[in-house]
């Protein structure tokens, strides 16, 4: 089975800095995928970044940039340049096969991220 | 377009009660999931569905049954609420290509007594 590990469950970094959140994951499948997910204190879910396991340049999307290194498996998220409103849980997830091509994610637990003025 | 929406937003069952979560996207997406958040966890599957009429189990179905009969509606019954049930339960859709993010509800907050 598919496994997301996400090893920092907190992070305080001060405002303008850039943060690296953690992400590894663990899979027999060839071809997959990870996502990057916001949760605001509000509880909505925000699609930040996708990684597909044959892309060869890091995706990237405004602030965020996602480190893929295949061989050490791991998805780490960089954000540039924090900002307040980035205070929020962050979930890696990876895409899963299953019947007929649909998609089913597996989530990480999580890493809240508190940046301080 | 109003996207992804779960009614109630907030529920508080006895254990032993029944109840259905809705849910409803009106973006033609094909495939549509039930997720549970367990407070300081991730997201886990219960179940999901790639069409009207097929369903399949996710990584935690059981006390959970869904059924769909429309591509726009996925409900999600819980069959005798028991305190484990307690959790935030988000419903999502997507078209299925394989780099597009699945696109979350609001989510619904149930509590079990």
């Amino acid at each position: 089975a598919q496994k997301i590990t996400q090893t920092q469950p907190g992070m305080f970094v001060q405002e303008k800095e850039a943060v690296t959140l953690d992400c590894t994951y663990d899979t027999s499948d060839q071809s997959y995928g990870l996502f990057w997910y916001k949760q605001p204190s509000s509880g909505e879910m925000i699609f930040l970044i996708y990684q597909g396991s044959y892309d060869e340049q890091n995706a990237t999307e405004g602030r965020y940039s996602l480190n893929f290194q295949k061989a050490r498996k791991s998805a780490n998220l960089v954000i540039s340049a924090s900002q307040l409103g980035d205070s929020a849980m962050y979930f890696c997830a990876m895409r899963e096969a299953a019947i007929q091509g649909a998609q089913k994610l597996v989530f990480g637990q999580g890493t809240r991220l508190t940046i301080n003025p | 377009n109003a996207g992804v929406t779960q009614t109630p937003k907030f529920q508080v069952l006895k254990t032993g009660q029944s109840m259905t979560l809705q849910c409803a996207q009106d973006m033609n997406h094909e495939y549509m999931s039930w997720y549970r958040q367990d407070p300081g966890m991730g997201l886990r599957l219960i179940h999901y569905s790639v069409g009207a009429g097929i369903t399949d189990q996710g990584e935690v179905p059981n006390g959970y049954n869904v059924s769909r009969s429309t591509t726009e509606d996925f409900p999600l019954r819980l069959l005798s609420a028991a305190p484990s049930q307690t959790s935030v339960y988000f419903c999502a859709s997507s078209w299925g290509r394989r780099q597009e993010t699945q696109y979350f509800g609001p989510g619904t907050r149930l509590l079990v007594l």
